[in-house]
Formats: C-alpha cells, structure tokens, sequence
C-alpha cells in the first residue's frame, strides 16, 4: 500500500530538549515536503527536498532542520524545541511539485 | 508571491443542502490549484486538481470546483452535502516550474446539520 507514515503521532516534550520527527515514503517519489499547521493559519511549508541531498527553506524555516540522506526518508530535527513550536506536523510526497501531495498522517507535538 | 484566500472560516449547512466553498488565489501566470480535505484527525486527502482545459473539474466524493480566471477564484461545490462531508477543506495552489510546492490557504471548516 501506498503510504507516508510518520513518527511519533503524539509528543510531548520540554523546552530545549532536541527531538526528531521521522517521515518515510514507500512511493518512490523525489519531492517531500514538511508543513505545520495552526488555527487559521492552514498549512505552512517549513522546509522541503527535490531528491536526494537536495533540501530548501519554506515559509517558516526558523527552528528547524532537515536531511535527505535516502530517497525515502525525510526526518524534521527541532535542536531546541520552543512552545511555539508546537502545532501539529504533516510530512508529504509528491513524484513533481504539480502532481498530488501524499501526506502523512501528522504528528502532533507539544513543547512545554 | 502566490497566495491563497478562502474567506469563509466557518460554514454550516444542512444535509442535503448545497455547498459552495470559495478560494480565491493571488499569481501572475495559470496556477495548478487544488481542494484538499481534513477529515477529524486525518491527514490531507486530495479532492480534485485543475491544471488546464475544462475549467469544470470532477472530483471524488461529487465534489466539482470551477476555475475562473476573470475571478482568480477556484470554488468548490457540491450539489447535496452528506453528514460524512463534515471536515475542514484547503484549497491551495502551486506555480509552474516551482520546486517549492503547495501553498495553502487558511482552510474552511464545514458543519453538517442533520
């Protein structure tokens, strides 16, 4: 079955303390995408990858790493995660920007 | 840069009654648009997408979303609303030729009344 699947689901977590969100594809597709999303603000791009060692900032990058060591996988670092950062988390993929966006099931995460 | 607006942050109708959902977008060139839904919570799943041709796109679930360029607007509708259409719903759209991929407006949640 098609599918991106996201680690962990929920999380909670402290103020400083590094965490990694891991997302994985089985799709093959180039294209992955991390978004947050908050009440009236919909979805907002935070970082996204064409391929492999290929990675670009979004709209809210602030906060956040990536890396894109293997085609499928495509893992959201916070090195020192901050209470506005919580928000709930959805990885996609995509085989061209233009095409439909696969996402997963998100990841909803709290910083105390 | 591209935007998306979707006025209307809440809307509420009955069962069986239509739907409309409005989007309107803001790009120089023909956007690729497309409706998502959030079902309670789920992921995103696609409804329908427009790239060119037909401005009257199908979708599934008998959703139909009309791409008027005169209006930059891509609204989406539905003649008869199921209970199971209760959801929040994202248009978004993307430019040609961008690696950067969706952006999203700030979506419309539907309540459905029995």
């Amino acid at each position: 079955e098609a599918q991106v699947t996201q680690n962990p689901r929920y999380l909670i977590t402290v103020t400083g303390k590094k965490l990694t969100v891991t997302c994985s594809q089985n799709m093959n597709h180039e294209y992955m995408s991390w978004y947050r999303q908050d009440p009236g603000l919909g979805l907002r791009q935070i970082y996204y990858s064409m391929n492999v060692e290929v990675t670009d900032k979004g709209d809210v990058p602030e906060g956040y790493k990536v890396s894109r060591k293997e085609k499928r996988n495509f893992p959201l670092i916070l090195e020192s995660p901050s209470p506005n950062q919580t928000s709930l988390y959805f990885c996609a993929s995509t085989r061209a920007p233009t095409d439909t966006q696969y996402f997963g099931p998100g990841t909803r995460l709290t910083v105390l | 840069a591209q935007s998306v607006t979707q006025p209307d942050i809440h809307i509420t109708v009955s069962e069986g009654a239509s739907l409309e959902l409005r989007c309107n977008y803001s790009y120089g060139a023909t956007p690729y648009l497309f409706w998502y839904v959030q079902s309670p919570g789920q992921g995103l799943q696609l409804l329908l997408k427009y790239f060119s041709g037909d401005t009257l796109v199908q979708g599934i679930k008998g959703f139909e979303a009309e791409f008027k360029r005169s209006q930059s607007s891509f609204n989406l509708r539905k003649p008869s609303v199921h209970w199971s259409d209760a959801a929040e719903y994202f248009c978004a759209v993307v430019q040609a030729g961008s690696a950067r991929q969706l952006t999203f407006g700030s979506g419309t949640q539907l309540t459905v009344l029995p």
